[in-house]
C-alpha cells in the first residue's frame, strides 16, 4: 500500500533549528513535496525534490534520499510565524499526490 | 478574481440533501483537484481533472461527482449528503497534472452534515 509517515507534533524554540522527517512508500515516485498550512488556512507550497540531495531556499531546506524513501524539511532561525502544520506528499506513478497527516510545529519564545 | 476561489466558505447541511461546492480559478491551469481534509488524516483526493472535458476518480470518490465543462470551473456535487462527508474540502489547481508543478489551493469549504 501507499503510506506517508511524519511525526504528529514537534516543539521548538524561536531562533533555533528544527528538522521534520518524512518517510514515504508509494507506487512509483515522481517527486516529494512539502507544504505549509497555518491553522484554518489552505496549504501553500514550500519545496519539491525529485533528485537526491539538499535543496535550499532561504531559511527552509528540503532533503531527499530516494533509496531510503526519506525526506526532511529543515527550518532555520525559527520565527513565531513558522508555527503551522507541515505536510509531506509523495507523487506516485499516476502523478497523484499521496499526503501525510502533517506535522504540527509549535514554536515557543 | 485572483487565484482560486471556493464557495461557500462554510455550510451546515441536513443528511440526504444535495449540495454543490463551487471552485473557480483564473490562472488558466489545466489540472484541477478536489481534496477532503479530516483531523488526523492527510489530504485525500476525491476527484481530479487533467484538462477541461476530462475527469478522473481519486482515492475517495464514492458519494461525490464532478464536471469540468471549461478551464476555470470545477464544481463538486454531493448527491445525497451523509454525516461521514463532514469535512473541510479544498479545491486546488496546477499548470499541468504531471511533474514538479505545484498545486495552488483555494481557501476551503467547511461542510457539516447533520
Amino acid at each position: 500500500g501507499q503510506n506517508i509517515d511524519q511525526p504528529t507534533e514537534m516543539t521548538a524554540t524561536e531562533g533555533a533549528i528544527v528538522q521534520i522527517n518524512c518517510t514515504y512508500q508509494t507506487s512509483g515516485f515522481n517527486g516529494l513535496f512539502w507544504y505549509q498550512q497555518h491553522a484554518g488556512e489552505a496549504p501553500t507550497f514550500l519545496s519539491y525534490n525529485v533528485l537526491d540531495g539538499l535543496e535550499e531556499k532561504g531559511r527552509f531546506s528540503s532533503f531527499l534520499s530516494r533509496s531510503k524513501g526519506y525526506s526532511y524539511l529543515l527550518l532555520k532561525e525559527l520565527q513565531m510565524k513558522d508555527s503551522a502544520s507541515y505536510l509531506c506528499a509523495s507523487m506516485d506513478s499516476n502523478y497523484q499526490l499521496i499526503w501525510g497527516a502533517g506535522t504540527k510545529l509549535i514554536i515557543k519564545p | 478574481i485572483a487565484g482560486i476561489t471556493q464557495a461557500p466558505t462554510s455550510q451546515i447541511l441536513a443528511a440526504g440533501r444535495r449540495m454543490t461546492l463551487r471552485c473557480t480559478q483564473d490562472m488558466r491551469h489545466n489540472a484541477m483537484y478536489w481534496y477532503r481534509q479530516d483531523l488526523g488524516l492527510g489530504l485525500r483526493l476525491i476527484h481530479y481533472s487533467n484538462t477541461a472535458g476530462t475527469t478522473g476518480k481519486g482515492e475517495v470518490p464514492d458519494g461525490y461527482s464532478v464536471s469540468r465543462a471549461n478551464t476555470d470551473d470545477f464544481p463538486l456535487t454531493l448527491a445525497s449528503a451523509v454525516p461521514s462527508q463532514t469535512s473541510v474540502y479544498f479545491c486546488a489547481s496546477s499548470t499541468h497534472s504531471q511533474g514538479s508543478d505545484e498545486q495552488f489551493f483555494g481557501p476551503g469549504t467547511r461542510l457539516t452534515v447533520l
